[in-house]
């Protein structure tokens, strides 16, 4: 069945250091998003990545999808501790969100 | 801004009973969503609605689970004669439309504890 793996589980960095996490799907998606939750909160939307290609930034954070639209990533130039929390990616295929397992992120400052 | 609210935040019900979380998506939102989050674990997709028919769901919603919007405004997950696996948040979530083309915003969510 549909699976989006997510990689690394789990990143621990110092403040300032730069984060990417790793979204991979075993199918082809029709768009791709992204979502930050808090400790203790609800995913909130970050942004949408529908071409094959594609790349978008959003302040520190940037946003890619793969050629083959299979995999994205998302990189975070000079963690601040206000980016603390667990990054999802959500591939949609067949009008269903498949949610990667996540990447917590933890900045030490 | 408009948001998503859930009640209750935490419900704690006895293995096989009933439970019904409820959800009010943003007003002029036309889909809307079910997942659920095992702690410390990834969201799972159960269910989209929409025009007050289920429109896609996973392997997960069985039998056991069913979806229903009572009236204009509330959005309701029902799961009958719980068992201990079904304890996770429960998130509510809606988009203005279904093509995926646009975010999905989510509740707070409501923690079920399955004693």
């Amino acid at each position: 069945g549909q699976q989006v793996m997510q990689i690394p589980q789990y990143q621990h960095v110092q403040e300032g250091e730069d984060f990417t996490t790793y979204c991979n799907s075993s199918t082809t998606l029709s768009n791709i998003q992204w979502y930050k939750q808090r400790p203790g909160g609800h995913p909130v939307f970050l942004i949408q990545l529908v071409k094959s290609g594609e790349v978008k930034k959003q302040k520190r954070l940037t946003f890619q999808f793969g050629e083959a639209k299979k995999n994205s990533s998302l990189h975070i130039t000079a963690t601040q501790t206000t980016d603390v929390g667990t990054y999802f990616c959500a591939g949609l295929n067949f009008n269903k969100f498949y949610f990667g397992s996540g990447t917590k992120l933890n900045v030490k400052p | 801004e408009p948001e998503v609210t859930q009640t209750p935040s935490h419900q704690v019900t006895q293995m096989g009973q009933e439970v019904i979380l409820r959800c009010v998506p943003i007003s002029n939102h036309l889909y809307f969503y079910w997942y659920r989050q095992i702690l410390g674990q990834k969201v799972e997709f159960l269910v989209s609605f929409y025009n007050n028919e289920i429109s896609e769901k996973s392997e997960i919603f069985d039998d056991q689970f069913s979806v229903e919007r009572p009236d204009g405004s509330n959005f309701t997950l029902k799961i009958r004669s719980t068992k201990l696996e079904d304890s996770a948040m429960y998130f509510c979530a809606s988009s203005r439309t279904g093509s995926g083309s646009q975010p999905q915003h989510f509740g707070d969510g409501t923690r079920l504890s399955i004693l």
